[in-house]
């Protein structure tokens, strides 16, 4: 069946630190790519998607590639902050389908 | 910007109590999720709806059930907690046009005495 796998945490990182926190998927067909981000006290919210192979999704400052030939689909940020410090889930969906499989999330924590 | 409201935010009660979390959404969004998270943050689904009158259980067996009597609102009710309720619920709603993303409400952390 459908499947995601992330990178276990948590994660521990210094200020302005380079940051990949790895995803890598099974599933059949096409499915769209997600990371949703849950700061504390909060909801998870969206923070990027790519919808086919190739796509990078992008948004403040968080970059991830859908690879197909990989099944992956890594978060990378080049300078975290402090404010970053969250829980980051990986997540697939179908178009045709009305839910999300959800990775079992990192936890990320930065140092000042 | 997601509107989506839940509320108690923090709500804690005897065991055997009768409980109601409510979920509401002004989006319009005909498809609503409710999802429970363990401490260890892994996020299992327990009930979801297509619309209005729609209610499925979801992946993770739960002894809550919801009601979906008007499309803004997805209520969860658990007639008796019991400590092993204890958790953060989490509400979720998606549009019709693409359904794959949801947006997420607050949640509710439920402690059960």
């Amino acid at each position: 069946g459908n499947s995601v796998t992330q990178m276990e945490g948590p994660v521990t990182l210094s200020e302005e630190a380079f940051l990949t926190i790895n995803c890598t998927y099974t599933a059949t067909g096409y499915p769209s790519l997600f990371w949703y981000v849950q700061y504390p006290g909060e909801g998870l919210q969206l923070l990027l998607k790519a919808t086919k192979a190739d796509d990078k999704g992008s948004n403040k400052g968080f970059e991830a590639t859908y690879r197909k030939e990989t099944t992956s689909f890594h978060l990378e940020k080049g300078s975290v902050q402090v404010s970053d410090s969250a829980v980051y889930f990986c997540a697939l969906g179908y178009s045709s389908a009305s839910k999300i499989i959800f990775g079992s999330g990192t936890r990320l924590s930065i140092r000042p | 910007e997601a509107d989506i409201y839940q509320t108690p935010r923090y709500l804690v009660i005897g065991t055997g109590k009768k409980i109601t979390l409510e979920c509401s959404q002004t989006m319009g969004h005909d498809k609503m999720y409710w999802y429970q998270q363990d401490p260890g943050m892994e996020l299992h689904l327990i009930h979801y709806s297509y619309g209005v009158n729609s209610t499925e259980k979801g992946d993770l067996s739960s002894e809550s059930t919801v009601s979906r009597i008007r499309t803004e609102h997805f209520p969860l009710t658990l007639e008796s907690a019991r400590p092993s309720h204890t958790s953060q619920y989490l509400c979720a709603s998606s549009p019709p046009v693409d359904s794959n993303e949801q947006y997420f409400g607050p949640g509710t952390r439920l402690t059960v005495t």
